[in-house]
């Protein structure tokens, strides 16, 4: 079983558009996460989340947004997409909460979405 | 806000000890340093994480300077699977209890049969 999936693998759509990307983990982690990887290979944190907080990161245009229907997922929502979105999306889940734990922590990552917008 | 400093790309021959370094000289006393890999088309995989103590794990081992502005991810017989983007992270929490995760360009290590 795959530990954490995300769906689709790959995503084509035109400027303008909204799309989501769905993931999910099997591994009963109580925190997940979306990361954005642009053609440099840089991997930057977009959110991280738990089903008590939800922390944002201060550079993640608000039409970006996390939606979570239960503790095992993490859906990223994109509104009116543009050409500078095009990456690859990372989904991710670490065990525990709370700073100390989570600085300790395992991060499992999906397999990536790669998003392209023209 | 804290970074890590890496070499862009390393050579190793098969069945050989790899040493990766990463600077980070302006970690913090909370940061936790950690080692992720990449393999190509993949997400990335962790390797191994310390705070102050060096660390072994089955995978490899973590090497941390005594004033914790460097370390060096040791990978003790490098196999061909061993090809990948290390990056070296670190992980901590600012006042306010945000998470703060910084990631480093990456080292693309090569291993030579």
């Amino acid at each position: 079983d795959t530990a954490v999936s995300q769906t689709p693998k790959y995503l084509v759509t035109q400027m303008g558009n909204d799309k989501s990307i769905k993931c999910e983990q099997n591994l009963g982690h109580d925190t997940m996460y979306w990361y954005k990887q642009d053609s440099k290979k840089f991997l930057k944190i977009m959110f991280s989340y738990n089903n008590k907080e939800l922390i944002i990161n201060e550079t993640v245009p608000n039409r970006f947004s996390p939606k979570s229907p239960d503790k095992a997922h993490l859906n990223l929502h994109i509104n009116s997409l543009e050409l500078g979105d095009s990456a690859v999306y990372f989904c991710a889940s670490s065990q525990g909460w709370g700073a100390g734990s989570r600085a300790g922590d395992e991060q499992f990552f999906g397999p990536g979405t790669r998003l392209t917008v023209l | 806000d804290a970074k890590t400093t890496q070499p862009n790309s390393m050579e190793s021959n098969e069945e050989e000890p790899v040493h990766l370094p990463c600077n980070h000289s302006t970690i913090s006393g909370t940061d936790y340093i950690h080692w992720y890999r990449q393999l190509p088309s993949q997400g990335p995989e962790y390797v191994i994480h310390g705070l102050t103590s060096n660390v072994n794990n089955r995978m490899a081992s973590l090497a941390i300077a005594e004033d914790r502005k460097s370390s060096t991810l040791i990978l003790h017989r490098a196999t061909l699977r061993d090809a990948a983007v290390y990056y070296c992270i670190l992980r901590g929490f600012d006042y306010f209890g945000n998470e703060k995760l910084t990631f480093g360009t990456g080292t693309r290590l090569t291993i030579i049969p």
